[in-house]
C-alpha cells in the first residue's frame, strides 16, 4: 500500500525568504504524485503535479517541486515567500487502480508566514 | 466554470443525531469522492462514484455512513446516528476522466461537529 509522509508539521518563515517542504512517498511503481493547499476557510486547490518526464515540475503561485525517484521525495519550493502563502500543504500519491484515481494524502505541513 | 460545491459548509450536531452532507460535482465530472480529515489525522479516502455506481467505498468507516449519488449528479453524505469520532471535516471531490490518473477538483469541505 502506498504512503506519504510530510516531517515537518509546522514550519514559519520570513516574508520574502525561501520555501521548502518535504514530502516522501512509499509506493512500489511509478507514482503520480501531487501537491495542493488549503487555505484558512478554501477547499484544497492543486498546486501542482507530476506524472511523468521533466521532473521539475511548475505550478501555479510561483510554486515548483521535484520529483527524486532515488530519494522517494517530491518537495515542494518556493524562492520567495509572501504572507498570502500562509495555509496548510498537503501532498499526495495517485493510484490508478480498477476502483479509479485515489489519492492518498501526507499529514500535511502548516506553514505561517513572519512580516 | 462553477467548482465543486458542498453544503452545509458548518454542521454541529449532538451525538445520536442524523446528519446529510451534499456535494455538488463540476457538471460533466462523472467521477466523484468523498474524503475526511479527522482533527490531527491524514486526510483519508472514504468512497468513489463513477455517475451513479459506488465503484470503491472500501474507505467508509462503518454502516452508519450511507452515501448516495442519484441520478449520477449530486451526492449525499449520510451519517446515522452520529458519534464523536465522526467529527472532522469531509470534503467532496470530482474528476472528469475515468480509466486515467486525473486531478481532483475539492469542495470548501463541510466541518462536522457531534457534541
Amino acid at each position: 500500500a502506498q504512503s506519504v509522509t510530510q516531517p515537518d508539521i509546522h514550519i514559519t518563515v520570513s516574508e520574502g525568504a525561501s520555501l521548502e517542504l518535504r514530502c516522501n512517498y512509499s509506493y512500489g511503481a511509478t507514482p503520480y504524485l501531487f501537491w495542493y493547499v488549503q487555505s484558512p476557510g478554501q477547499g484544497l486547490q492543486l498546486l501542482l503535479k507530476y506524472f511523468s518526464g521533466d521532473t521539475l515540475v511548475q505550478g501555479i503561485k510561483g510554486f515548483e517541486a521535484e520529483f527524486k525517484r532515488s530519494q522517494s521525495s517530491f518537495n515542494l519550493r518556493k524562492p520567495s515567500v509572501h504572507w498570502s502563502d500562509a495555509a496548510e500543504y498537503f501532498c499526495a500519491v495517485g493510484v490508478l487502480n480498477n476502483a479509479g484515481n485515489m489519492l492518498t494524502f501526507g499529514g500535511g505541513t502548516r506553514l505561517m508566514v513572519k512580516p | 466554470e462553477a467548482g465543486v460545491t458542498q453544503f452545509p459548509s458548518h454542521s454541529v450536531i449532538e451525538k445520536g443525531q442524523t446528519v446529510t452532507l451534499r456535494c455538488d460535482p463540476i457538471s460533466g465530472h462523472d467521477n466523484l469522492y468523498w474524503y475526511r480529515r479527522v482533527m490531527g489525522k491524514e486526510i483519508k479516502f472514504l468512497l468513489h462514484f463513477v455517475k451513479e455506481s459506488k465503484q470503491d467505498e472500501s474507505g467508509m468507516p462503518n454502516n452508519r455512513f450511507l452515501a448516495e449519488r442519484t441520478g449520477g449528479t449530486y451526492s449525499t453524505l449520510k451519517v446515522q446516528p452520529a458519534e464523536l469520532e465522526d467529527s472532522g471535516v469531509y470534503f467532496c471531490a470530482s474528476s472528469q476522466f475515468t480509466g486515467s490518473i486525473s486531478p481532483l477538483h475539492f469542495g470548501n469541505g463541510t466541518r462536522l461537529t457531534v457534541t
